[in-house]
């Protein structure tokens, strides 16, 4: 069955440092892949998404991932953060055959800490 | 335009109480998405509606859970009886008919049984 993992439930980085944020799927054939990100009292945002076009994915607020299929993984990063972009983070997927069954199916969540 | 919208946001309730959620999705979207988060787990999938069909119940966790979808409009989420480890927050999510856009999340209903 598909499953992601989400390296780290918990970063902290200091303002305008590098953002990383881990995700490697688990499927032989590439899925699709997303993250979303949830502010405090807020729903969950698409920030970016993969579906088989370019490896590399730029997103909102500055995020971008890269597909990277050698390590089945698509991590997030952002080169300088924000005391703004403290939220969680969650990567997801859908499994490549899903057809017309769309489910999401989603890694534990990275909580993102940023200090001043 | 309105994005995906639910009520009530929050709902505490005993167990043995029914509790009804409902989700608005955006004008047009055909489909729509029920999820849940149980505190320090992932976020599950629960099933999934084409317009007013069911297209995929497979996540639905027993017969205690009745979803409904009606006229292809909004949907509720019905939960009888409530027990324990029904608390969670539940997520309601819509998108196009294209395969593979955008679902477009609402704010949640955090349900606390007790």
């Amino acid at each position: 069955a598909q499953s992601v993992t989400q390296l780290g439930s918990h970063v902290s980085v200091s303002e305008g440092a590098l953002v990383l944020l881990r995700c490697n799927y688990s499927s032989s054939v590439p899925p699709y892949l997303f993250w979303y990100v949830q502010y405090p009292n807020q729903g969950l945002q698409l920030l970016l998404k993969y579906t088989s076009a370019a490896t590399l994915v730029k997103g909102i607020n500055g995020f971008e991932a890269e597909f990277k299929k050698s390590e089945t993984s698509f991590h997030l990063t952002k080169p300088s953060a924000h005391m703004s972009d403290a939220a969680e983070y969650f990567c997801a997927v859908i499994a490549p055959n899903a057809g017309n069954n769309r489910k999401l199916i989603w890694g534990l969540g990275t909580s993102l800490a940023v200090n001043p | 335009e309105a994005g995906v919208t639910q009520f009530p946001s929050h709902s505490v309730i005993e167990k043995g109480q029914t509790v009804t959620l409902r989700c608005d999705p955006i004008s047009g979207h055909d489909n729509l998405y029920w999820y849940r988060r149980v505190m320090g787990k992932e976020i599950k999938f629960l099933l999934h509606f084409v317009k007013e069909s069911k297209q995929d119940e497979s996540g639905m966790p027993n017969n205690r859970f009745l979803a409904e979808r009606t006229g292809g409009t909004y949907s509720t989420l019905k939960v009888q009886p409530a027990e324990l480890e029904d608390s969670g927050v539940y997520f309601c999510a819509s998108s196009q008919t294209r395969s593979f856009d955008t679902q477009y999340f609402g704010p949640g209903t955090r349900l606390t049984v007790l």
